[in-house]
């Protein structure tokens, strides 16, 4: 069955950097693009961005440019979601989410908190 | 950047009611839409995609209609397991917006 399972819950203070990590299985991980979705406590989900993950091609939310990198390593069946600058705002539960004519299966989610 | 306004914010309703939600788009997006279910704590659940069409294993009671820029999703007849927050999101070109949401609570 198809699973996504994201890293664990990180605590940064303002400035930092956080890298997240998205493991997929149960499909083959170069069929479908994968995003990343933030959702801040009472807030709408927001999207950040999505890779392709055969070419590796990216695109990213003009609130996030400059400062949100998304990669994949396709021999661990992972992509990666890593925001700099991190600042109080930045503080949400992240998630990753497979695309298929929408988004099918999400990870479980990344608590990110900013705090300093 | 699309825009997307749900109405309405909450909705309060008993279990057995048939519920509509609507979904506005700043711009036609097609049939782009996706609907989703959430609850408390846990991560958006797909509904339905392109606007009409329910996702494998979700209940028959659930439907979506609408193209260009007005969407609606109705639950037929509202069950206990129904009571949460739904979302509508555009997947027009590269870009993904969601709505602000509606609550649907117990009346």
């Amino acid at each position: 069955q198809v699973q996504l399972v994201q890293s664990g819950a990180e605590v940064k203070k303002p400035g930092a950097s956080v890298k997240v990590s998205c493991k997929a299985s149960g499909y083959t991980f170069t069929t479908y693009p994968m995003h990343w979705v933030r959702q801040a406590l009472g807030e709408r989900p927001e999207w950040v961005g999505w890779i392709n993950t055969g070419s590796g091609d990216t695109k990213y939310s003009d609130r996030f440019q400059g400062r949100v990198t998304i990669t994949r390593d396709i021999s661990a069946s992972t992509a990666y979601m890593e925001l700099t600058g991190l600042r109080s705002e930045d503080t949400a539960v992240y998630y990753c989410a497979r695309d298929k004519t929408g988004n099918d299966y999400w990870g479980q989610g990344t608590l990110v908190t900013v705090s300093s | 950047d699309i825009q997307m306004t749900q109405s309405p914010s909450t909705l309060s309703a008993s279990v057995g009611d048939r519920v509509t939600i609507t979904c506005r788009a700043s711009e036609s997006i097609s049939s782009w839409l996706a609907w989703y279910q959430q609850k408390p704590g846990k991560a958006p659940k797909f509904l339905i995609y392109k606007a009409s069409f329910l996702e494998s294993g979700v209940p028959s009671r659930f439907s979506g209609s609408g193209s260009g820029t007005e969407f609606t999703l109705t639950i037929s007849s509202l069950q206990p397991d129904d009571f949460a927050t739904y979302y509508c999101q555009q997947y027009s070109g590269y870009s993904r917006t969601f709505g602000q949401g509606t609550k649907v609570e117990m009346k």
